[in-house]
Parts: structure tokens; sequence; C-alpha cells
């Protein structure tokens, strides 16, 4: 069975300190690895995934398959970062299609200034 | 490019009643979700459509729920009747087509502002 794990439903950094929000993951398989994030008023939009290994607006996520995590990470927060965010995970399903989105609970940010 | 429109926004009913949401994905996606978000929890898959055909629908609440993708464009999701647990936001994704797995690029869903759906 896949599911995501999302420990904090509310974390809340000041400025400019560092910011970690974990995901853990349960698949037997190869999973593929999303952060999604929700801005006040907004839709629902990818953020990052973990096979494009890219930085967007500063967040950072390494799939950690012997932990089976998936930590989102900022080095410094911003104001502009506090939205609600929701860790993904797609598994390998049959040959040639795509599996559904399996959603973690969602952490709320708060960046306090 | 004009993003995944649905209708209507917001809905109140009461129990028992029917109601019905409408999702126009983007321009040429081929694969159509929707989700169905309960306060305080993540998105849940209720259908996923290929064009017109189902792709999975494992956890529609058949006796209740149904959606349909006629044409292949746009989508409908109806809830006859309605209960009280069913009080959520609908969200609609779609996505331009198939991914292939074997480390290939996994294509972005792109989502809907939702319907938010009070059962009272």
């Amino acid at each position: 069975a896949q599911r995501v794990t999302q420990p904090e439903k509310l974390l809340s950094v000041f400025k400019g300190a560092p910011v970690e929000l974990k995901c853990n993951y349960s698949y037997s398989g190869s999973p593929e690895l999303f952060w999604y994030v929700q801005y006040s008023r907004q839709r629902l939009q990818l953020l990052l995934r973990h096979i494009s290994r890219e930085s967007i607006k500063g967040f950072t996520a390494d799939l950690n398959k012997g932990e089976t995590s998936f930590h989102l990470k900022k080095p410094f927060a911003q104001e502009e970062d506090s939205a609600m965010y929701y860790c993904a995970l797609s598994g390998s399903g049959l040959r040639g299609r795509a599996q559904k989105l399996v959603f973690g609970q969602g952490t709320r940010l708060t960046i306090n200034p | 490019e004009a993003g995944v429109a649905q209708s209507p926004r917001y809905k109140i009913i009461e129990k028992r009643q029917s109601v019905a949401f409408w999702c126009n994905p983007i321009s040429g996606h081929a694969t159509l979700y929707w989700y169905q978000q309960i306060l305080g929890q993540g998105p849940k898959l209720l259908i996923q459509f290929q064009n017109n055909g189902v792709v999975d629908d494992s956890q529609l609440p058949k006796d209740r729920f149904s959606a349909e993708r006629l044409k292949g464009v746009d989508s409908t999701l109806k809830i006859q009747p309605a209960k009280l647990e069913d009080s959520a936001v609908y969200l609609c994704a779609s996505r331009p087509g198939w991914i292939f797995n074997s480390g290939g690029l996994a294509d972005t869903q792109y989502f809907g502002p939702g319907t938010r759906l009070t059962v009272l």
C-alpha cells in the first residue's frame, strides 16, 4: 500500500531561520516523490519533484530510500514561504501508465517576521 | 494558457439532495482527475480519466458518486444522494498525457480552484 506521512500539521519559524518539512513514505516499489504547495487563495501547484533534482524558490528535497523520506528544506525562510505544503507519491504501475498521486495530510508553514 | 476551470466554486445543499460539479481541463490534456479534500486532510483521488475512459475509480463511492467525461474534454462529477460526510473541497486536475515509468519525467498535474461543498 502507498502511504505518505507528514508528521507536523503546523510549523512555525522565524524569517531567516532554516526550515525543514518532514515527509515519510511507504511504498514497496520505486516511487516518484513530489512537493505541492498551496498559497493563500491560490491553487494547489507543484513545487518540486525528486526526479528533477532542482531547487525551486530556494527549496530542495532529497529522496532517501533507506529512510523512506523526502524532506523539504530551505536554509533561510522568507515570509512569502508561508503556505500549505503537501508531500505526494506516485508509484510505478502498469507499464506505460501513471499511477495516482497519494498525498500526505499537509503541513501549514508560517514564517514569522 | 488558461488553467483548469471548475464550477460552481461553492455549493450548499441539504443531505439527500443531489449535486453536480463541472471541470474543464487545460486544452489538450488527455488525463483528468477528480480529488476529494476533506478539511484537514490531503487530496484523495476519486477517479482518473484518460481521454473518455476510466483509468482508476477504485476509491469512488459508486453507490452515490458518478463521473463522466463523454467527449474526452470536460467532465462532471455527481453526488446523489449527498451525505454529511461528503462536505469537502472537490478538486479537478489535468495532465498532458501518459507518462512512462523507467526514469521518465513525470508530467505535472495542474489543479483547478476547487468546489467547496457543504452538506447540511
